[in-house]
């Protein structure tokens, strides 16, 4: 079963736009990450926040993590063509072994130009 | 480029037979992942391998089996192919010991049972 559920399912918006896809989990985590997929190839690591974090940057991207309502969410500011991609979140459970992850179903992003 | 390989990337079997997937580990990584992911799903994770040895499964039956090699590389083998295994297979590695669960993936096997 998926431990992560990305809302909305697909989003398109207008180029230069700003992109937020959120996520849900639903057991306790040590840390929460943000994969892009194009075109069902294999996934891209974006930013990976912990659960003593509430929020980081890295370029366009921002994470934000609510631990006490489960929840994360991905902004993608000045979004650009080259961002049509699904994005996923990925979650660890607390206690589990160092590298099992478990994903979401996806946020499928599209950029009109 | 993660310098995660995988090797068919694509593939074709028909039901019954058996296939096997080769992944090769990122220099310097210790642990990979294998991922199940179907046409517009999240991948699933099938299992992990730390240091040659079964580290985790998901919720994959025995057909689904795995090995890791001294130099880390993995091969994933599926017996009694059904037509729902079509999906593309991902792997991942990563390096258990730093204490991050940050995983690189390779582009993928897509799989196809007739």
């Amino acid at each position: 079963s998926q431990q992560g559920e990305e809302d909305p399912q697909a989003l398109s918006i207008q180029e230069g736009e700003n992109a937020t896809m959120n996520c849900s989990y639903k057991t306790s985590i040590n840390n929460l990450q943000w994969y892009r997929q194009n075109s069902g190839r294999g996934l891209v690591h974006l930013i990976l926040i912990r659960s003593n974090e509430r929020e980081k940057h890295s370029g366009r991207l921002r994470v934000t993590l609510d631990t006490s309502k489960k929840s994360s969410s991905l902004l993608i500011t000045a979004s650009r063509a080259a961002d049509t991609a699904s994005y996923f979140c990925a979650t660890d459970a607390l206690g589990s072994s160092a590298s099992k992850i478990i994903f979401g179903s996806g946020t499928r992003l599209s950029i009109r130009p | 480029e993660t310098g995660v390989t995988q090797s068919p990337t694509h593939l074709i079997k028909t039901r019954g037979q058996q296939v096997t997937l080769r992944c090769s580990s990122q220099s310097g990584h210790n642990t990979v992942s294998w991922y199940q992911q179907a046409l517009g799903q999240g991948p699933q994770f099938i299992f992990q391998y730390y240091r040659e040895e079964e580290n985790g499964r998901g919720n994959f039956p025995p057909r689904f089996s795995g090995l890791q090699f001294p130099n880390y590389s993995s091969e994933l083998n599926v017996n009694a192919l059904e037509l729902d295994d079509s999906a593309l297979y991902l792997c991942a590695s990563s390096l258990a010991d730093r204490g991050s669960n940050e995983q690189f993936f390779g582009p993928g096997t897509r799989l196809t049972v007739l």
